[in-house]
């Protein structure tokens, strides 16, 4: 296993564009997690996946934000129209969710800058 | 719903001096419990988990902990310390129902180990 990648590690942006960054999961996990996380805090869940299919979002998941995992591989985070507040660090997560293995392993991150 | 306390934002303590993290969880369900490691510009790691049987649990790098349901708490320790351990802490809990098991973090410790 190669781990989570996540692209890009780092995203500058001015208010109000839009950005999108995506996760590649460890092969065969069913399950991807989006999560974010604001300095000094823990991260905070925001959706996730299981195969293609988007099951739970947050309420911290604006109408803004937009996830996808098309193919039930990789997934993409989009958040339309940034704001200041929306400045962060992105972390992707999967797990396999078989055999009783409940353990997420994370991606580096994405670190968003909203200027 | 879900929510977790970790009482001690930051923790000093002098190289090979024994350490405890502080965990106080509460739930309307059973969880599962874990603990997550984050070292500066890097994504989270798992430590150690604790999922059903003995309330003791041994991680990576010499760190154990005991879940405690009475006190509902996941108390962290390492009897020695080394520099090497600096890094953020952050204890999660996820509910134990199958149903998506989403991370419920607290806001971290800071473990700062002195020479």
């Amino acid at each position: 296993d190669t781990g989570v990648s996540q692209n890009p590690r780092h995203k500058i942006t001015k208010r109000g564009q839009n950005v999108t960054f995506r996760c590649d999961p460890i092969s065969e996990h069913n399950r991807l997690y989006w999560y974010r996380q604001t300095l000094g805090q823990g991260p905070e869940f925001l959706t996730y996946f299981q195969n293609e299919a988007q099951l739970e979002k947050s309420r911290l998941l604006s109408d803004r934000f937009s996830a996808e995992r098309p193919k039930g591989s990789f997934s993409t985070l989009e958040i339309q129209r940034t704001e200041q507040g929306d400045s962060a660090m992105y972390l992707c997560a999967s797990s396999a969710h078989r055999g009783g293995s409940h353990e997420q392993y994370f991606g580096p991150g994405t670190r968003l800058t909203v200027t | 719903a879900q929510s977790v306390t970790q009482l001690d934002s930051q923790v000093p303590v002098f190289e090979e001096a024994p350490v405890e993290l502080r965990c106080n969880y509460s739930s309307s369900v059973s969880v599962y419990l874990f603990w997550y490691v984050q070292y500066p510009n890097q994504g989270l790691q798992l430590l150690l988990k604790y999922l059903s049987g003995s309330t003791l649990v041994k991680g990576i790098n010499g760190f154990e902990a005991e879940f405690n349901k009475s006190q509902t708490s996941f108390h962290l320790r390492k009897p020695s310390v080394h520099i090497s351990d600096t890094a953020e802490y952050f204890c999660a809990v996820s509910p134990n129902n199958n149903a998506g098991n989403m991370l419920t973090f607290g806001g971290g410790t800071r473990l700062m180990v002195k020479p």
